[in-house]
């Protein structure tokens, strides 16, 4: 298996702009994560999707934040209107069951 | 909701030493604990984990163990070598999963 897939691997964009991350997850898992990691914060848990549907939003920090998860082998996390302070790495993660997550490479986001 | 502490932040050790890492959490209804290993520009990856019907758990060079009436786990690093190095992170998982602050392990050669 491929793992999971994340794209871009780098985003850099200006303030104001609409940012959309991609993930697909490991075939078969039903669960699908997004995570944040800042040097301030460490890895915060954004949002998870179980069998497509969103379970548990309050991680996500503001409604400049959504996350959809239209099948089961896609999800995006998208910024609209992006600001500096959302720089970060972003991780998407799948799992069998909410246990045994496994991430993918991760999205460097950078807004200027 | 949860809150997972990690100590140390940093700890550096000589190749060949051992190496412990602590974790402390404050829901006791807890049951799922898992370590991960970061390396540079890559993504956490899973290394060991625990449930909490378990006191201790082995994987060759690494082992985890967990005291749930004190609500403390830890991951133990033996014989360690220059590619254990990375940040390595706790998570305690209930209904969602939160994660230590990271301890930067460093095995000097």
């Amino acid at each position: 298996d491929a793992g999971v897939i994340q794209s871009p691997r780098h985003e850099v964009t200006e303030m104001g702009q609409e940012v959309t991350l991609r993930c697909k997850p490991i075939s078969g898992h039903d669960y699908l994560f997004w995570y944040r990691q800042t040097m301030m914060r460490g890895l915060e848990l954004l949002i998870y999707f179980n069998n497509n549907v969103p379970i548990d939003d309050s991680g996500m920090p503001e409604d400049r934040f959504s996350a959809k998860m239209p099948n089961a082998s896609f999800s995006t996390l998208k910024i609209q209107p992006s600001e500096p302070r959302d720089s970060a790495v972003y991780f998407c993660a799948s799992s069998l069951a909410i246990y045994e997550q496994y991430f993918g490479p991760g999205t460097r986001l950078t807004v200027t | 909701g949860e809150n997972v502490e990690q100590h140390p932040s940093t700890l550096s050790v000589q190749e060949g030493d051992s190496a412990v890492i602590k974790c402390t959490y404050s829901d006791s209804a807890s049951n799922y604990f898992p370590w991960y290993k970061q390396e540079l520009g890559k993504g956490p990856q899973l290394i060991i984990d625990i449930r909490s019907n378990v006191g201790e758990k082995k994987d060759q060079r690494i082992a985890v163990t967990l005291n749930k009436t004190a609500k403390h786990f830890s991951l133990h690093i033996t014989e360690t070598q220059p590619e254990d190095s990375a940040v390595y992170f706790c998570a305690a998982i209930y209904h969602d999963m939160r994660f230590g602050a990271g301890t930067r392990l460093t095995v000097k050669p």
